[in-house]
């Protein structure tokens, strides 16, 4: 079974600095996508970034990045430039390229600081 | 565009009484799923349709839990009886085929206490 680990419950930073989130996972698949998805507070959950795992080149989408590193089956969001909107629970997940389901990590939650 | 609609968006319930949710998807997607949402948890998945097809259900707790996707279209998951466990929220998401983004759509949830 594939399992997503986000290591850090809680993460602090303040507007306008760099933030990074931490997720690991195990498969022995060769062929997957990750994903990072943002849900605010009693909002719904949307899609911040992915990464196709055959791809080496790190996703960005503006002020969010990632580092992923296969061989160490690491997958790390970076935020620049934080702003208070930022903040929100931040899930890591995980889809093999055959399947559809995402399996998902029990989340950062970030605050921002003023 | 509309997005996925989910109703109701909270309910409170005794335990052992029946509950109902109901999950719109974005329009043209045909892949449907619900997943539960535990406190302080990533959401899990429950069961997936492809169509009005129950192509993934191994997770959805059957002795209580039931789903439809009658037409394909809007879908509703049921409990009965409920129990205190079950208290979470219940997200809907839908997405398009085969689509290599992956991109699930999710609705805001429905928040369920089961008192």
């Amino acid at each position: 079974a594939q399992t997503v680990t986000q290591s850090q419950p809680e993460m602090s930073v303040q507007e306008a600095e760099t933030v990074t989130l931490s997720c690991t996972y195990d498969t022995s698949e060769s062929d997957y996508y990750l994903f990072w998805y943002k849900q605010p507070p009693s909002r719904q959950m949307i899609l911040v970034i992915r990464q196709e795992a055959y791809k080496q080149q790190n996703a960005t989408e503006n002020r969010f990045s990632v580092n992923f590193q296969k061989a160490a089956k690491s997958f790390s969001l970076k935020i620049s430039d934080s702003q208070l909107g930022d903040a929100a629970m931040y899930f890591c997940a995980y889809r093999i390229n055959s399947g559809y389901a995402l399996n998902f990590g029990k989340g950062t939650s970030l605050l921002v600081t003023p | 565009e509309a997005g996925v609609v989910q109703s109701p968006r909270y309910k409170i319930i005794e335990k052992k009484q029946p509950v109902a949710f109901w999950c719109n998807p974005i329009s043209g997607h045909n892949t449907l799923y619900w997943y539960r949402q535990n406190l302080g948890q990533g959401p899990e998945l429950l069961i997936r349709y492809e169509n009005e097809e129950a192509v993934d259900d191994s997770q959805l707790p059957k002795d209580r839990f039931s789903a439809e996707r009658l037409k394909g279209v809007d879908s509703t998951l049921k409990i009965q009886p409920a129990e205190l466990g079950d208290s979470a929220v219940y997200l809907c998401a839908s997405s398009f085929g085969h689509t290599n983004t992956g991109e699930l759509f999710f609705g805001e949830g429905s928040r369920l206490t089961v008192l």
